[in-house]
């Protein structure tokens, strides 16, 4: 059973332009969602985290759009960048952050110059 | 801050000996995660530890896998025998409160 369903699994976007991934999930006892970055040969990096009790999160030009009711969550990257090329994964967990992360399967990401 | 630390990085071994993978959390951080990734199937937790003490486990795939942290600075993840499905990347992670912090993992390769 996928948990955490993301999409979609690439894509391609101008330089400067706006990239957007989006997941869904199931459990409704998640209460913490990261967004991840990863690099080839790396481990994942965190890029973001939202709580449920709010609907949106900024920081810098990355936003996270977060829609209760639906379990729908999703990562924006405004004026995306060469070097945003990466995989991203979208994850959720209960116990406010406390325990394992359930990963969606990730997005692969190209920014085109 | 040093970040998670694994060792060894790359390690090549054959079907049927055992295999131990080494983590070194942040310090300060109380809870460790252990991780693997494969094209397969993601990312996906195999076990985590909080204060040291096993919480989950239930994402450890068979017996031949087994995980320690005797000490707040230290976790291994042992495969015993090892099999060429075990190749996969192995993540370790470390918390403090709720931001999960990844290590550079370690690339194992069974033949």
């Amino acid at each position: 059973q996928q948990q955490v369903k993301q999409s979609p699994q690439s894509l391609i976007v101008q330089k400067g332009g706006i990239s957007i991934i989006n997941c869904a999930y199931e459990n409704t006892a998640f209460d913490y969602f990261p967004w991840y970055q990863q690099f080839p040969g790396k481990g994942p990096a965190l890029l973001i985290a939202i709580r449920p009790d709010v609907s949106e999160k900024k920081e810098g030009r990355f936003t996270i759009s977060f829609n209760k009711s639906a379990k729908q969550f999703s990562l924006h990257i405004m004026d995306s960048q060469p070097g945003d090329s990466a995989t991203y994964f979208c994850a959720a967990t209960s116990g406010g952050g406390a325990d394992g992360l359930t990963f969606g399967k990730g997005t692969h990401l190209i920014i085109q110059p | 801050d040093a970040g998670v630390i694994q060792s060894p990085r790359h390690e090549v071994t054959e079907m049927g000996q055992e295999v131990t993978l080494r983590c070194k959390p942040i310090s300060g951080h109380n809870s460790l995660f252990w991780y693997r990734q494969t094209m397969m199937r993601g990312l996906e937790l195999l076990i985590y530890f909080n204060n040291n003490v096993p919480i989950d486990d239930s994402g450890m795939p068979e017996d031949r896998f087994s995980a320690k942290m005797p000490n707040a600075s230290f976790s291994t993840l042992k495969i015993q025998p090892s099999e060429p499905r075990d190749s996969a990347v192995y993540f370790c992670a470390s918390s403090g409160r709720n931001e999960q912090y990844f290590g550079p993992g370690t690339r194992l390769t069974v033949t």
